[in-house]
C-alpha cells in the first residue's frame, strides 16, 4: 500500500526563522511530488511541485527531493505568522492509477510573532 | 485561467435525508475530477474520481455515489445521510494526463445531525 508519512506537529518556529517540513513515501516508482498549504477551514492550495532530485526555489519556499532516500522536504525562509497553516505532502505514483495523489496527513505549522 | 466552483459552502442536514453536492470547473476541457472528504483532524480521503463523462471509480465503499453528467460537472449524492458522513467535502481537478497536480475547490462543509 502506498503511504506518505509526515510528522503531525505542531511545529512551532519564531517569526523570521526557517521552518523545515519533512515527508517520506513508500513507493520508489513515484514521479511527482507536491506541497499544499491548508489554512484552518479552507481548502488545500498548491504551493510547490517538484519532479527531479535536488532543490527547487520559489520565493521564500524551497522544495527538496531525494528519490534515493524517498523523502521530500519543504523549507520556508523568513517565516511569517501568515505561514501558520497545515502543510500537506502529496505524491503521484507511476503506473496504473497514476492520475491519483496520495496525501500525507499534514504537519501543522505555527509561526510565533 | 481555470476556476473550480463548489456549492453549497455549508450544509446542515438531518440523518436519513438526501444529499447533492455540485462541482463545476471552468477554463479547461476533459479534466480528471475527484471528490475527497476530510473529517475533523483526519487526512484527505479520496471518495471518487472520474476520467470522463459517465466514468466513475469508487475508492471507498459507502452510502455515497457520484455522477458526471457533463465534461466539467461532478456531483456527489446520497439517498440517506449517516452521522458519519459529516465532514469537509472537496472537489478537485487535474489535467487528463501527465504529472501535474490536482487543484481544489473551496469545499462544502457538511454537518449531519
Amino acid at each position: 500500500q502506498k503511504e506518505v508519512e509526515q510528522n503531525s506537529g505542531p511545529l512551532s518556529v519564531p517569526e523570521g526563522a526557517i521552518a523545515s517540513l519533512n515527508c517520506t513515501y513508500s513507493d520508489r516508482g513515484s514521479q511527482s511530488f507536491f506541497w499544499y498549504r491548508q489554512y484552518s477551514g479552507k481548502s488545500p492550495e498548491l504551493i510547490m511541485s517538484i519532479y527531479s532530485n535536488g532543490d527547487k526555489e520559489d520565493g521564500r519556499f524551497t522544495a527538496q527531493l531525494n528519490k534515493a532516500s524517498q523523502y521530500v522536504s519543504l523549507l520556508i525562509r523568513d517565516s511569517q505568522p501568515s505561514d501558520s497553516a497545515t502543510y500537506l505532502c502529496a505524491v503521484k505514483y507511476s503506473g496504473a492509477g497514476s492520475y491519483q495523489l496520495t496525501f500525507g496527513k499534514g504537519t501543522k505549522l505555527s509561526v510565533i510573532p | 485561467s481555470q476556476t473550480i466552483h463548489q456549492w453549497p459552502a455549508t450544509l446542515v442536514q438531518p440523518v436519513g435525508s438526501p444529499l447533492s453536492l455540485e462541482c463545476t470547473v471552468e477554463g479547461t476541457s476533459n479534466p480528471n475530477l475527484y471528490w475527497y472528504r476530510q473529517a475533523a483532524g483526519r487526512g484527505l480521503q479520496l471518495l471518487f474520481y472520474s476520467v470522463g463523462i459517465g466514468q466513475i471509480s469508487s475508492e471507498v465503499p459507502q452510502n455515497l455515489s457520484a455522477s458526471r453528467p457533463q465534461d466539467r460537472q461532478f456531483i456527489l449524492s446520497s439517498k440517506k445521510l449517516l452521522l458519519s458522513d459529516s465532514g469537509f467535502y472537496l472537489c478537485a481537478w487535474s489535467v487528463r494526463r501527465g504529472r501535474e497536480a490536482q487543484y481544489f475547490g473551496p469545499g462544502t462543509r457538511l454537518l449531519v445531525l
